[in-house]
């Protein structure tokens, strides 16, 4: 079945390291995006591509990095410079005018220990 | 800008109640699109519903039903007769092009309990 693999489903870090989150889709949809969902705070983006080896900053960009080499993957980079990590994250995809907007993946929930 | 606005945190309700859901939205543009989505606690959201600002008529899927009001920005969501199944976190959300390759902007969500 198609869809979008989120992994790993629970990731601690330490303070002062970088971690990355998977996001693999075999949708063969164009765009994707990573969210972070905290409580009370709803989704927010960090980065989205619209395009292989293209992608722009969202609304909280800082401390997080992304690559797009790939069609099917959008890995997302959690740097030591993002001061509060902890939250869950969510990788979205998406084809031009679906009708069905996007397919989310089941997130990533990331604690900072 | 874009900006959504969904005024209920939280609602709980006992089993069988209609429920209501408010999304308000702005938007510069005359061309635009909303939707609804649900996150069971599972995490995963479900998408619900999308509706261009072009049509206006309300839409009924069995218990659920949308109702779309351009003179008042507004993007309602009722539930009839809830189940406990219904229990989630519900979000609206607006793109200002097909939603395809533009990012969607999200309320902070609505929390519905329903009590057996």
């Amino acid at each position: 079945d198609g869809g979008i693999t989120q992994s790993p489903k629970y990731l601690f870090r330490k303070e002062g390291q970088n971690v990355t989150l998977s996001c693999e889709q075999n949708l063969n949809h164009d765009a994707m995006y990573w969210y972070r969902q905290d409580p009370g705070q709803g989704l927010r983006l960090i980065y989205y591509s619209q395009i292989v080896n293209d992608f722009q900053k969202g609304d909280i960009a800082e401390g997080y990095s992304v690559s797009r080499e790939k069609k099917e993957s959008f890995p997302l980079t959690v740097t030591s410079a993002q001061k509060n990590p902890t939250a869950f994250y969510l990788c979205a995809s998406s084809i031009p005018a679906a009708n069905y907007g996007y397919t989310f993946g089941s997130g990533t929930r990331l604690t900072v220990v | 800008a874009q900006k959504v606005t969904q005024a209920q945190t939280e609602i709980s309700v006992v089993e069988k109640e209609d429920v209501t859901l408010d999304c308000v939205y702005e938007t510069r543009d005359t061309t635009y699109y909303l939707f609804w989505y649900k996150q069971p606690p599972s995490g995963e959201l479900v998408f619900l519903i999308r509706r261009n600002s072009f049509d206006e008529q309300n839409e009924i899927s069995g218990r659920y039903s949308w109702n779309f009001q351009k003179s008042t920005s507004s993007f309602n969501f009722t539930i009839t007769a809830s189940q406990v199944v219904d229990s989630a976190v519900y979000f609206c959300a607006l793109s200002e092009a097909p939603a395809g390759n533009t990012p969607l902007v999200f309320g902070k969500g609505t929390r519905l309990s329903v009590i057996a």
